[in-house]
């Protein structure tokens, strides 16, 4: 039973357009969530987090969204540059003990000058 | 100490061989996680410790792999008779708190032959 699931394997989009990254989770008791970023032979590197008492978390060009009700958050990256090119991981734990998360499959971002 | 530091990088081993697997925490962090991360799949949380205490092993497997932090040196996360399922990246984690950011190493590459 995989808790966390991205089921977008692969996502392309043009420079300078908006990227969205969707997560969908299924366990009612997390209520933290992290997107992390990971390039080839790297760790994953902490992006944006957002806890469930908001619906929306800002840090520059990223934005988290949260929806709880739908179980379901997503990442806008906006505008998207190459340098996003990477492998996005969606994480959830049930408090801000983030060092215990679950990772969802994640999704292959490409952006295309 | 710019970061999270594991080695080695690459690690190949025959059936039946012991891994040994090491993370220096970043300067000032006191708990560190274990991560592994399966061809094409996410990250999948094995074990979190505190400085000589094994805090949370929920997610090891039962027989042949185990972990360590000791007082003085680098955690070590031991795989013993290492079989072919057990290639994957292994990743740590440290963070100083439970609460807010963590940062990840960038991964031992377990091979097994």
């Amino acid at each position: 039973d995989q808790q966390v699931k991205q089921n977008s394997p692969s996502l392309s989009v043009q420079e300078g357009r908006i990227s969205i990254l969707n997560c969908d989770y299924t366990n009612s008791m997390f209520d933290y969530f992290l997107w992390y970023k990971k390039y080839p032979a790297e760790g994953p590197t902490f992006l944006i987090s957002i806890s469930s008492i908001k619906d929306k978390n800002e840090d520059g060009r990223f934005t988290v969204f949260l929806n709880k009700s739908a179980k379901h958050l997503s990442l806008h990256i906006v505008p998207s540059q190459p340098g996003d090119s990477a492998v996005y991981f969606c994480a959830a734990s049930p408090n801000t003990n983030a060092g215990k998360s679950t990772f969802g499959d994640g999704t292959t971002l490409t952006v295309k000058p | 100490n710019a970061g999270v530091m594991q080695n080695p990088r690459h690690l190949v081993r025959r059936r039946g061989q012991e891994a040994r697997l090491r993370c220096s925490p970043m300067k000032g962090h006191s708990h560190v996680y274990w991560y592994r991360q399966l061809p094409e799949e996410g990250l999948k949380f094995m074990v979190y410790l505190q400085k000589e205490n094994i805090i949370d092993e929920s997610g090891m497997p039962k027989e042949r792999f185990s972990a360590e932090f000791p007082k003085e040196g680098p955690s070590i996360l031991r795989i013993q008779q290492v079989v072919r399922g057990d290639s994957a990246a292994y990743f740590c984690a440290s963070s100083a708190g439970t609460g807010g950011g963590y940062t990840f190493g960038s991964g031992t590459r377990l091979t097994v032959v």
